[in-house]
């Protein structure tokens, strides 16, 4: 079936610094990929809509210069949290739609200490 | 905002049926009912999905009403694996490239 592969799994890093959040599909080609956050006790967020070769469409309240998105590729997109801070802690999933239904990675967790 | 409403949560013995309800009373007609689950710390994983008919895959079923105003998944044999978090959605088809929507879901305990 459809693989999204989703890296790192975890990740902790400091405060003001940057993280970068890779998905691939594996054995698909994904025109459209999506970008989820979840805190703790909470259900998926939607935080922007990535097409391939051209720019990511952001939901509302979601910064477009602090998320950054690149989906370079029908398999890759990449998810950037620039100059992370405590509240960026969470846990981000991304998403692309095969061939049953939608496919989504196994998440990063992102802590920012 | 979620199209969908579920009971927050739901216990289940292990080995009976497991029925998570789930109400769309605004579901449009070019619209599917998808069902994914969550168990903790990983990504949400497709269990089933229909238009209007009843479907039947090796994970579940999933029994839609006449009017597709509500619809039932049902895990035949619940396992203590099946502790998670179940989650109704109506969309489109992903065809079209169109994101996912949950809600709050039904955080579902299938006790021993």
């Amino acid at each position: 079936g459809a693989v999204v592969s989703q890296h790192p799994s975890w990740v902790i890093c400091k405060s003001g610094t940057s993280v970068k959040i890779e998905c691939r599909s594996l054995d698909f080609q994904a025109t459209t990929m999506f970008w989820y956050r979840q805190f703790p006790k909470q259900s998926l967020m939607l935080m922007a809509t990535s097409n391939e070769g051209s720019k990511a469409t952001y939901e509302q309240g979601v910064e477009k210069d602090k998320f950054l998105i690149n989906h370079a590729s029908l398999t890759l997109s990449t998810l950037t949290v620039t100059s992370a801070h405590p509240e960026d802690s969470s846990f981000y999933i991304c998403s692309a739609s095969a061939l049953y239904g939608y496919t989504f990675g196994s998440g990063t967790r992102l802590t920012v200490v | 905002d979620a199209k969908t409403t579920q009971p927050t949560s739901m216990d289940c013995a292990e080995g009976r049926a497991a029925n998570l309800p789930c109400n769309h009373s605004t579901i449009s007609g070019n619209e599917y009912v998808y069902w994914y689950r969550q168990i903790h710390s990983q990504g949400p994983q497709y269990i089933i999905h229909g238009l209007k008919n009843n479907e039947t895959n090796e994970m579940a079923s999933l029994i839609i009403t006449e009017d597709r105003k509500s619809s039932t998944l049902i895990l035949p044999h619940a396992t203590l694996r099946d502790t998670a978090v179940y989650y109704c959605i109506v969309s489109p088809s992903n065809n079209a490239g169109n994101m996912l929507t949950f809600g709050g879901g039904t955080r579902l305990m299938v006790k021993p």
